[in-house]
């Protein structure tokens, strides 16, 4: 069976430091690979997508980034984080060409 | 523009009962429709999907359904129980390219069920 991992679950971070959020899944191969961020009250805001190694599109302008070294590892990332940051970031993988996506357990950010 | 409403925050129900969740959209390109229930500090966990060729789709004590003419999907949960308790988010898929599909989540609505 497919699990995904994200890491780490809670972190508290100082405004303009850098973030590091990574994404494993295990049990599938050449997933499509997903973050999404819920902020307070919001609902869920895709940022970018992957399709494969290397290939990432992003949804929404801001200052994060998004890497795909290896096939079944996503990382978010930014230079220096911002207040607006902080939120509840979420991992989402799915077989290709297929709707249903299956979510990690989610990543807390707190930008202080 | 939001393109995927649910108009109720919240509901309230009694364990036993029927729990109605709406939710409209607005594009009619989107193709698939999913239910995911979430539990505070989780991730959400897929519950049951529709296709948009269809208009009912069961699954044990939950079945969605979807009315294309008024672009309103529900989710009904018989009989409800209070492990039910969680916010459900409603989402619709479209294929963005490359083998890839797009989902566009409303802001969910906290279900309470009241033992």
């Amino acid at each position: 069976s497919q699990t995904i991992h994200q890491w780490p679950a809670t972190l508290v971070q100082p405004v303009g430091s850098p973030l590091s959020l990574e994404c494993t899944v295990e049990g599938t191969s050449n997933p499509n690979l997903y973050w999404y961020r819920q902020a307070a009250g919001r609902g869920l805001q895709l940022l970018f997508y992957s399709v494969g190694i290397g290939q990432i599109s992003s949804e929404v302008p801001q200052n994060l980034s998004a890497s795909r070294p290896q096939d079944r590892q996503f990382i978010l990332s930014s230079k220096k984080l911002l207040l607006s940051d902080s939120g509840f970031y979420l991992c989402a993988w799915s077989k290709w060409q297929v709707e249903t996506q299956y979510f990690g357990p989610g990543t807390r950010l707190l930008v202080l | 523009d939001q393109q995927v409403k649910q108009n109720s925050p919240s509901l309230s129900v009694q364990e036993g009962r029927i729990s109605i969740l709406n939710c409209d959209y607005t594009n009619s390109m989107f193709d698939y429709f999913l239910w995911y229930k979430k539990y505070p500090a989780e991730g959400p966990t897929f519950l049951i999907s529709i296709s948009s060729i269809k208009d009912k789709n069961e699954d044990g004590r939950f079945t969605v359904f979807l009315n294309k003419s008024a672009k309103h999907l529900s989710l009904h949960i018989v009989p409800s129980q209070p492990g039910d308790s969680a916010v459900y988010f409603c989402a619709a898929s479209a294929v963005s390219g490359a083998g890839s599909y797009q989902l566009t989540f409303g802001k969910g609505t906290k279900l309470s069920v009241i033992p």
